[in-house]
């Protein structure tokens, strides 16, 4: 089976740009989750949707994110426009229900803002 | 609310020695323990998780973890690491009921020698 599938890989933008990420979970997971990699903050959850609805986004830095599920097998994490903070590791990750059921994790989206 | 710390940030250790990695966890309701292994580059892999029963749980790759509930900790050990462990190790917890997403400690970076 394939696992959680993202695109791009890799992303040098300018800033000021939008930036979109996509993410497809694993076939007939109903949880999708966003996570953030820093050196300085280490992994943080952006958000987190379950049956394509978000549930919890505390974690979206500011009005410049966006993140959207319009079916069980897409996402977007949206930045707009994009800054050079914004720079990072952006991770989805897709599990089945229940608290105790693996997490899977995609291999990244490296963004660069310059 | 939950935490995870890792108590080190690196830990260098030469081939065939035994090597643990700390955990220390806090939260106000129960929780399940994961271990999870990035390697360069790369996405995150579990390594292994409890979720309930024996406080010995084995993983993948040679390594367990102990948990201990009176000091909220979750060691991971392996006693004879390979070049190939060479690698950044996250603890993470996720709530047992209520909120699903997992919170990750800071991570800690195993360095095996030759």
């Amino acid at each position: 089976d394939a696992g959680v599938i993202q695109s791009p890989r890799h992303e040098v933008t300018e800033m000021g740009q939008e930036v979109t990420l996509r993410c497809k979970p694993i076939s007939g997971h109903d949880y999708l989750f966003w996570y953030r990699q820093t050196m300085m903050r280490g992994l943080e959850l952006l958000i987190y949707f379950n049956n394509n609805v978000p549930i919890d986004d505390s974690g979206m830095p500011e009005d410049r994110f966006s993140a959207k599920m319009p079916n069980a097998s897409f996402s977007t994490l949206k930045i707009q426009p994009s800054e050079p903070r914004d720079s990072a590791v952006y991770f989805c990750a897709s599990s089945l229900q229940g608290g105790g059921n693996t997490i899977y994790f995609g291999e990244g989206s490296w963004l660069t803002v310059v | 609310a939950q935490s995870v710390t890792q108590l080190d940030s690196q830990v260098p250790v030469f081939e065939e020695a035994p090597v643990e990695l700390r955990c220390n966890y806090s939260s106000s309701v129960s929780v399940y323990l994961f271990w999870y292994v990035q390697y360069p580059n790369q996405g995150l892999q579990l390594l292994l998780k409890y979720l309930s029963g024996s406080t010995l749980v084995k993983g993948i790759n040679g390594f367990e973890a102990e948990f201990n509930k009176s000091q909220t900790s979750f060691h991971l050990r392996k006693p004879s690491v390979h070049i190939s462990d060479t690698a950044e190790y996250f603890c993470a917890v996720t709530q047992r009921a209520g909120r699903r997403a997992l919170t990750f400690g800071s991570g800690t970076r195993l360095q095996v020698q030759p």
